[in-house]
């Protein structure tokens, strides 16, 4: 398996501007998870699904942050319009159901700067 | 609600001396516990969990921890340290009311030659 791979790995963008992290688990996991991480907040869950429906979202900073998960392979996480403190690496992870036992299984991250 | 605390943001030894990363945490049930590594630019690996079978518990690079619940501690050790070990390691709950997982600060593991 070729693991959870994040797509960019890493992002330059200037302040208003959209951004679409995506994401594809690892087959067979039904469990995604998104985290940001910060050296002043450290690792910070963002938003977790479970066979593609959003059941926790509130770590989602504000509305500027959505994501979905339209099929069971693929996720996306968009801020619109981003700022300068959104700058930070965000990770996907993903896991089966036994996720409470067995851990997650983390993509590398891509690390966004809004300039 | 669950939370852990790493003590010590920075943890530096000599290469072939004792790595030790402590790890408190709180839990009102029995928790799953969990070390990650983080190397840099890289993503969170799972290094080792405690899910009550043992209270030792065996990882991979050499690796161990031990839970003690009368301490609430489940500390990281590794007997030799290599340079290769220098990363960041996060020790980790498991949230019971669903599948979150809750994670420390962080400890950055420097090995000196």
């Amino acid at each position: 398996d070729a693991g959870v791979i994040q797509s960019p790995r890493h992002e330059v963008t200037e302040m208003g501007q959209e951004v679409t992290l995506r994401c594809k688990p690892i087959s067979g996991h039904d469990y995604l998870f998104w985290y940001r991480q910060t050296m002043m907040r450290g690792l910070e869950l963002l938003i977790y699904f479970n066979n593609n429906v959003p059941i926790d979202d509130s770590g989602m900073p504000e509305d500027r942050f959505s994501a979905k998960m339209p099929n069971a392979s693929f996720s996306t996480l968009k801020i619109q319009p981003s700022e300068p403190r959104d700058s930070a690496v965000y990770f996907c992870a993903s896991s089966n159901a036994q996720a409470r036992v067995n851990g997650y299984t983390f993509g590398s991250g891509t690390r966004l700067t809004v300039v | 609600a669950q939370s852990v605390t790493q003590l010590g943001s920075h943890v530096s030894v000599s290469e072939g001396a004792l790595v030790l990363l402590r790890c408190n945490y709180s839990s009102s049930v029995p928790p799953y516990l969990f070390w990650y590594v983080q190397y840099p630019n890289q993503g969170l690996q799972l290094l080792l969990k405690y899910t009550s079978a043992a209270t030792l518990v065996k990882g991979i690079n050499g690796f161990e921890a031990e839970f003690k619940k009368s301490e609430t501690s489940f500390h990281l050790t590794k007997p030799s340290a290599h340079m290769s070990d220098a990363a960041e390691y996060f020790c980790a709950v498991s949230h019971t009311g669903g599948f979150k997982t809750i994670f420390g600060a962080g400890t950055r593991l420097f090995v000196k030659a």
